[in-house]
């Protein structure tokens, strides 16, 4: 069965400052890779996803990450955070189906 | 942009109650999901809908639940008896196509509150 875990149930960066947020899975087959975020009184939004080819995967508003097989990661990250990034962030995974296995969520605080 | 929309964004209900949360999807979607969230646990996969039929289920997924797609429009999710541990953020989705990789779409939540 897959499963997603996400270090860190809290995370507090400066502005200005890089976003790393943690996102490890376990799939018994390659899996597919989807990082959503949710902003207050919203629905869950697509950042970005992997699923075949480039394992840099860029999407919106600055945000990047990586498929790294060998460490069965796939962490999210930006260069520069802004105030408009605090938010929830969920990283996801899926294998053959469409059902979408959720980590836990981490949400990111963004001082001034 | 199209989205996602539900309705109620939130209710509250009796335990034993049978409450019905409503879901309108992408138009041009043909694939349709209910995740919940638990208050400080992980979205769960509920349920997939395509074609008028069940095409995945999770175990949480039992006979209390149901889904329809009553007209061709709407999705809803029936609980028919609630219980205190129902009390959930539920989340309607929707996508394109079946595949995997596919982006689903979510809605902003219904946040069920039953007591």
């Amino acid at each position: 069965a897959q499963s997603v875990t996400q270090l860190g149930s809290h995370v507090s960066v400066s502005e200005g400052a890089l976003v790393l947020l943690r996102c490890n899975y376990s799939s018994s087959v390659p899996p597919y890779l989807f990082w959503y975020v949710q902003y207050p009184n919203q629905g869950l939004q697509l950042l970005l996803k992997y699923t075949t080819g480039a394992t840099l995967v860029k999407g919106i508003n600055g945000f990047e990450a990586e498929f790294k097989k060998s460490e069965t990661s796939f962490h999210l990250t930006k260069p520069s955070a802004h105030m408009s990034d605090a938010a929830e962030y969920f990283c996801a995974v899926t294998d053959r189906g469409n059902m979408l296995t959720f980590g836990g969520g981490t949400r990111l605080m963004v001082k001034p | 942009e199209p989205e996602v929309t539900q309705t109620p964004s939130h209710q509250v209900t009796q335990m034993g109650q049978e409450v019905i949360l409503r879901c309108v999807p992408i138009s041009n979607h043909l694939y349709f999901y209910w995740y919940r969230q638990i208050l400080g646990q992980k979205v769960e996969f509920l349920v997939s809908f395509y074609n008028n039929e069940i095409s995945e289920k999770s175990e949480i997924f039992d006979d209390q639940f149901s889904v329809e797609r009553p007209d061709g429009s709407n999705f809803t999710l029936k609980i028919r008896s609630t219980k205190l541990e129902d009390s959930a953020m539920y989340f309607c989705a929707s996508s394109d196509r079946g595949l995997s990789t596919e982006t689903q779409y979510f809605g902003p939540g219904t946040r069920l509150l039953v007591l």
